[in-house]
């Protein structure tokens, strides 16, 4: 079955240290998208992208990086700058038709940074 | 910018009874989708309703429907028959990318809603 998967669903790690949030999808989604979830807060994106090699910032991009070298990976990379980056985030995608298509999403990875 | 208010945290209902959860956005455009999502403990976030700006029918799926009145930039979400699994946080999330092509989603912050026996 398609889907998207998130690795790891716990994630810990030292304060400085960056981390990596994989994402992968096989449901041959164009664009791919990554929110994060504060209790709370509801969700808020980070970064997104409809392209290979193309990505925009979200609402709240600074302390965060990605990358999309292939269409399936869409990982992010939660850098030191990052001022409160305990959080749950969430992976998504949608078809290239873009505008109004329903966003399929992965199942989280819970970061804790102590 | 577009925002998306859930006026509601929490809210409770038995099942089989019939719950309302409200939503209202902000939005000076014409064309957009709405949404409603649902995560529920296992924090999964499932697609529930769409509704395309442009239409008046309201949307329907099974026991979930909405009340859609754009004048009013209201958007709620009916559930009938409510059920143990209903269960879960409920998003209410916009999206205006018409001129963007994309989806980015503006959601709001949610309403916890609680079935019990």
């Amino acid at each position: 079955d398609g889907g998207i998967t998130q690795s790891p669903k716990y994630l810990f790690r030292k304060e400085g240290q960056n981390v990596t949030l994989s994402c992968e999808q096989n449901l041959n989604h164009d664009a791919m998208y990554w929110y994060r979830q504060d209790p709370g807060q509801g969700l808020r994106l980070i970064y997104y992208s409809q392209i290979v090699n193309d990505f925009q910032k979200g609402d709240i991009a600074e302390g965060y990086s990605v990358s999309r070298e292939k269409k399936e990976s869409f990982p992010l990379t939660v850098t030191s700058a990052q001022k409160n980056p305990t959080a749950f985030y969430l992976c998504a995608s949608s078809t290239q038709q873009g505008f109004g298509s329903p966003l399929h999403f992965g199942n989280g990875t819970r970061l804790t940074v102590t | 910018a577009q925002t998306v208010t859930q006026s509601q945290p929490e809210m409770s209902v038995q099942e089989a009874e019939t719950v309302t959860l409200s939503c209202t956005y902000d939005t000076s455009e014409n064309n957009y989708y709405l949404f409603w999502y649902k995560q529920p403990p296992s924090r999964q976030m499932i697609l529930v309703i769409r509704q395309e700006a442009y239409k008046q029918q309201n949307a329907t799926e099974n026991r979930f429907s909405v009340n859609f009145q754009k004048a009013a930039k209201s958007f709620s979400l009916k559930i009938s028959d409510s059920q143990l699994g209903d269960t879960a946080m409920y998003f209410c999330a916009f999206n205006s990318g018409e001129n963007s092509g994309y989806s980015t989603l503006t959601f709001g912050k949610g309403t916890m809603l609680l079935v019990s026996p």
